[in-house]
């Protein structure tokens, strides 16, 4: 069964960068059919779609979020990663990592993790 | 502002049918993009209910079904029970502003 696990600090503070680790268990992050994604959501908001990463590197982006966010994957680890730097106030959010399967980026995410919260704040 | 557009909230009671909708434009769904919807219990991640537009993954019950037109779905509810409520969203993909993939803002069941 595959298994999605979320990690990285709860608190960054303003102007910072946010560093957030999605380690996968129960399947390779090298299978060809899928990417893997970070969805965020706000206090009380809705989901918002920040980037996916293919297993060989390739990354789609939000165009909003673009110039502020690397997203990579570590296929030694089975492990993907985000970088959001020039954090405020309203990056605050739980941080969801997910497998975007489908096929391309139109596709859909079908597993999730539980979830991490992290807080901007000084 | 989200590119695909949801009711806030929708009500009824148990037994009853809901449908909620997601209405897009000429560059997501009318784009011929799949559409997909998400369960969100109190608390918990987001769920895959409906997939590829038509399809429901293993365990969810039929129902749950959807519809599409050319610039909008819907998922429906019919038999509705007191655990259906929930959070409720629609995504898909936007080839505007240099593609990104998008997100309704949600619908708040509320089983009376």
């Amino acid at each position: 069964q595959l298994q999605l696990r979320g990690s990285g600090p709860g608190l960054v503070e303003p102007s910072e960068t946010l560093s957030l680790t999605c380690t996968v268990s129960g399947d390779s992050i090298t299978t060809q059919s899928y990417h893997w994604g970070w969805i965020r959501q706000s206090p009380g908001k809705g989901l918002e779609w920040i980037g996916s990463v293919s297993y060989s590197g390739n990354t789609y982006y939000r165009p909003s979020l673009k110039s502020r966010l690397i997203i990579s994957v570590d296929t030694s680890k089975n492990q993907f990663s985000l970088k959001l730097n020039s954090v405020t106030a309203a990056d605050t959010a739980v941080f969801y990592c997910a497998r975007h399967s489908g096929g391309y980026i139109y596709g859909y995410f079908d597993y999730w993790d539980q979830g991490t919260l992290v807080t901007v704040s000084s | 502002q989200s590119l695909l557009t949801q009711p806030p909230s929708v009500s009824g009671v148990p037994g009853q049918r809901v449908t909620i909708s997601c209405t897009g434009s000429s560059s997501n769904i009318g784009a011929h993009l799949d559409v997909h919807w998400y369960q969100q219990l109190p608390g918990t991640a987001p769920k895959l209910l409906i997939y590829g537009n038509i399809n429901r993954p293993s365990g969810v019950p039929d129902r749950f079904s959807v519809s599409k037109s050319a610039t909008s779905a819907s998922l429906t509810i019919t038999d509705l029970q007191a655990e259906d409520e929930a959070v409720y969203y629609c995504q898909s993909y936007d080839r505007s502003l240099g593609g990104s993939v998008i997100f309704g803002g949600g619908t708040r069941l509320t089983v009376l």
